[in-house]
């Protein structure tokens, strides 16, 4: 069964760094999604991405963050001057059209 | 500022039993609603999904959805205690494309 797949498992990056997460989602679908579940949380839209911008997102989703699809198989988050904060699992997902979202098995991001 | 709310349990069931978990939701024009399972430290699995009032079954699981009163259920029959895990309510409005969650419920099922 296609899946969805982020690298890396686990980042590790001191506070002001920079941190790009990649994700390759399910080759025919057209939508994608960044979600944060900090721990102990609720898991936390981000964005969602269709047709190469940006289709929604939410006030986490601020000057620090962006997407980016720099070819036709990944899909990147950028976050930052990253805080301590920002230490929480990312996931991303993707879906066929407005279909259940398929998730990642997440990054987990330790900012230090 | 839509709100899905769930009651965060833990919900305790033998095994064998039905579990129920319910979730509601503030936006009226919420349109799909879906449940997933998270185990802990894992991603979200999706369950099931349903769009029309009603009931949908598949397998053991059970989706019940009532927009009037902008409710959600899930049932679990003849709960295992590979069914212990938090379960997530999530749903879409009709313009929007995200997935908005709850906080889930932990449900666990004793042997």
């Amino acid at each position: 069964e296609p899946e969805v797949t982020q690298t890396p498992s686990h980042q590790v990056t001191q506070m002001g760094q920079e941190v790009i997460l990649r994700c390759v989602p399910i080759s025919n679908h057209l939508y994608f999604y960044w979600y944060r579940q900090i721990l102990g949380q609720k898991v936390e839209f981000l964005v969602s991405f269709y047709n190469n911008e940006i289709s929604e997102k939410s006030e986490i989703f601020d000057d620090q963050f962006s997407v980016e699809r720099p070819d036709g198989s990944n899909f990147t988050l950028k976050i930052r001057s990253t805080k301590l904060e920002d230490s929480a699992m990312y996931f991303c997902a993707s879906s066929e059209d407005r279909s259940p979202l398929h998730f990642g098995n997440g990054t987990r991001l330790t900012v230090t | 500022q839509k709100e899905v709310e769930q009651n965060s349990g833990p919900l305790s069931v033998p095994e064998g039993a039905i579990a129920s978990l319910n979730c509601t939701y503030s936006d009226r024009g919420s349109q799909s609603f879906f449940w997933y399972r998270q185990y802990s430290g894992k991603s979200p699995e999706l369950i099931m999904f349903i769009y029309s009032n009603g009931d949908k079954e598949d397998g053991r699981f059970t989706a019940q959805l009532n927009k009037a009163s902008q409710y959600v259920s899930l049932l679990i029959r003849d709960s295992q205690p590979s069914d212990s895990a938090t379960y997530l309510c999530a749903v879409r409005n009709q313009a929007g494309t995200a997935l908005i969650f709850g906080k889930g419920t932990t449900l666990s099922v004793s042997s």
